[in-house]
């Protein structure tokens, strides 16, 4: 079945550490992929998104994200983390090109000052 | 730049009260999405319409039903609502043509006592 695996359902850095937020799909084709942050009551906002082109994806708010076939992941990092990245991250995959997203069970990023 | 509008954005019902949820998408997008999110878990995918025909159904209960109208905003209804229907509902709307980046409004949240 198709599912998408976000490792770590908690993971807390200080505050100008890098950030790894690691997520694993689960197909031999590559399908589209998605971060997503959501912070408290809000809804997802998308924070990078990886469709074919470049293999390694730049998003707002210094985050990027590398897309790995051999791997089948597409881990989220940020080289310092900031108070404000504190929130729930959601990694997504279209898996049918189609626009349905199959979402991980989220990880939630604490900063540590 | 406009966002997708949801409204409302709080409803509370009682159980096997029916509930209608609007969306909004953003201007010109073509596809709109409806997501669930309930208490602590990742959103799941219910319809999507594209140019107002379904496009695709995820785990959507035979108690709801959705369109999407001309001015391409779109209507989730429930009915017979359940306790186990409280949660975050989000829609979605995209540009086919783009990849089908997805941009999120900022839910609805529902409340079935």
């Amino acid at each position: 079945a198709q599912s998408v695996t976000q490792l770590g359902s908690h993971v807390s850095v200080s505050e100008g550490a890098l950030v790894l937020l690691r997520c694993n799909y689960s197909s031999s084709v590559p399908p589209y992929l998605f971060w997503y942050v959501q912070y408290p009551n809000q809804g997802l906002q998308l924070l990078l998104k990886y469709t074919s082109a470049a293999t390694l994806v730049k998003g707002i708010n210094g985050f990027e994200a590398e897309f790995k076939k051999s791997e089948t992941s597409f881990h989220l990092t940020k080289p310092s983390a900031h108070m404000s990245d504190a929130a729930e991250y959601f990694c997504a995959v279209d898996y049918n090109q189609g626009g349905k997203l199959i979402f991980g069970q989220g990880t939630e990023l604490s900063v540590k000052p | 730049a406009a966002g997708v509008i949801q409204s409302p954005r709080h409803l509370i019902k009682e159980k096997r009260e029916t509930a209608t949820l609007k969306c909004y998408p953003i201007p010109r997008h073509d596809t709109v999405y409806w997501y669930q999110q309930g208490p602590g878990q990742d959103p799941q995918f219910l319809i999507s319409f594209y140019e107002k025909m379904q496009s695709d159904k995820g785990s959507i209960p035979d108690r709801f039903s959705a369109q999407q109208f001309s001015d391409y905003h779109s209507e989730l209804n429930m009915s017979s609502l359940e306790l186990g229907d409280s949660a975050l509902y989000f829609c979605a709307s995209s540009l086919a043509k783009s990849s089908y980046e997805q941009y999120f409004g900022p839910g609805t949240r529902l409340t079935v006592t």
